[in-house]
This record gives structure tokens, C-alpha cells and sequence, in this order.
């Protein structure tokens, strides 16, 4: 079966420092993955996108990078938090073509708070 | 731009009754939906999807029905029991892509034993 991880589960950070959470996934080869951010109370806003090692794809203009150095690691990273970075991060995959239709599996999710 | 939306951001229900939970969504193209569970701190669970060839599908204890001429997705839940309070998200496969999801705002369901 397949299961996704994600840590750390929780962070607090200044503001001004870097940032780095990652997500890997096992059981399941060539994923896509995706990582969102999850305001409090609010619905999911889709951050980047990966459909294969080195191919990454931004949905929002942010503060934010993401990078996939292996199949199955999906990295977010920051040179400098903002205070607008606090929130849920979810790291989530999918299986790929040729199925049309993919529900995506999330993770844990990693809590932020920048201070 | 198109996106998806949720008549009810809350709804609260006693254990045992069944509960609905309504989604509407603007983009005709959208083609797949799904329904999550999200409890507090947790991430989001797959409970049912349903493509638009369709315009119902059962799960356990769940439903999920599509009306594509209004634009309307619903997921209700049987037997409602305390463990169903959870954040309840509809999300739309964007037509042209199999690749993203775009979430609703989502619905808390709150069950009062």
C-alpha cells in the first residue's frame, strides 16, 4: 500500500529565516505530487505541482520554491519566511496517465507559524 | 475565474440523522469531482469521487450526486455518527488537466450525540 510523510509535523520560525519541509512517498512509483497551503478555516490553495523529477510547475507567485531531487521526495523551501507564510502545508500525490481520472492522497501536513 | 463553492459553511446534525452537504461549481468543463474529510489537524481524506458520466455513486454510508444542469454536487452521509464531524471539501478536476484539483472553501459538519 501506499503511505505519504511529511515533517516535520510542526514549526515555528522567525521571520527572516529559511525554511525547509519535505514529503516523500513510498509504494508507488513516478507520482505527481503537489503542495498546498491551508489558511486557518479556509479551503486549499495549490502551491506547485510536479509531474516528474526536475519538473516543477508554480500555480501562485510566493515566497516559496519547491524542488523533487528523487521520484518520491518533494521538497518546500524558503530563503526568508514572511509572516504570510504561516498556515498548513500539504504535500499530496497522484497517480499519473494514462488513467484520466486521479483523486490525490494527502499527507499529514506540516504546521507553521512564523513569528 | 471559476471556482468551486459551498452553499453551507457549517451544518449541524444529530447523531443518526442523515446529513447533505452541497457544492457549487461554475466551470462546465470540470469533469471529475471528489468529496473530502478533513478532520482538525489532520489532512484531507478520500471519501468518493464521481465522474461526470455519471450522476450518482455510492460508498458506504455516503452518496455523492451530480446535477451538471445546475452545477450542483452533493455528498450525504447516512446514520450520521460523531466520528463524521470533520471539515467536508468538494473538489473539481478543472477540465483539460488531469493533473490539479481546485478545492471548495469547505463545510464543518458538527454531530451532537
Amino acid at each position: 500500500s501506499q503511505t505519504i510523510h511529511q515533517w516535520p509535523a510542526t514549526l515555528v520560525q522567525p521571520v527572516g529565516s529559511p525554511l525547509s519541509l519535505e514529503c516523500t512517498v513510498e509504494g508507488t512509483s513516478n507520482p505527481n505530487l503537489y503542495w498546498y497551503r491551508q489558511a486557518a478555516g479556509r479551503g486549499l490553495q495549490l502551491l506547485f505541482y510536479s509531474v516528474g523529477i526536475g519538473q516543477i510547475s508554480s500555480e501562485v507567485p510566493q515566497n516559496l520554491s519547491a524542488s523533487r531531487p528523487q521520484d518520491r521526495q518533494f521538497i518546500l523551501s524558503s530563503k526568508k519566511l514572511l509572516l504570510s507564510d504561516s498556515g498548513f502545508y500539504l504535500c499530496a500525490w497522484s497517480k499519473i496517465a494514462p488513467q484520466l481520472y486521479n483523486e490525490q492522497f494527502f499527507g499529514p501536513g506540516t504546521r507553521l507559524t512564523v513569528l | 475565474g471559476e471556482s468551486v463553492g459551498l452553499h453551507l459553511p457549517t451544518l449541524s446534525v444529530q447523531e443518526g440523522d442523515n446529513s447533505i452537504i452541497n457544492c457549487a461549481y461554475s466551470n462546465s468543463a470540470s469533469d471529475y469531482f471528489i468529496w473530502y474529510k478533513q478532520e482538525s489537524g489532520k489532512g484531507p481524506q478520500f471519501i468518493i469521487d464521481i465522474r461526470s458520466n455519471m450522476d450518482k455513486r455510492q460508498g458506504q454510508r455516503v452518496t455523492v450526486l451530480l446535477n451538471k444542469t445546475v452545477k450542483h454536487l452533493s455528498l450525504q452521509i447516512a446514520a450520521t455518527q460523531p466520528g463524521d464531524s470533520a471539515v467536508y471539501f468538494c473538489a473539481e478536476n478543472s477540465g483539460g488537466s488531469n493533473y490539479k484539483l481546485t478545492f471548495g472553501k469547505g463545510t464543518l459538519l458538527t454531530v451532537n450525540p
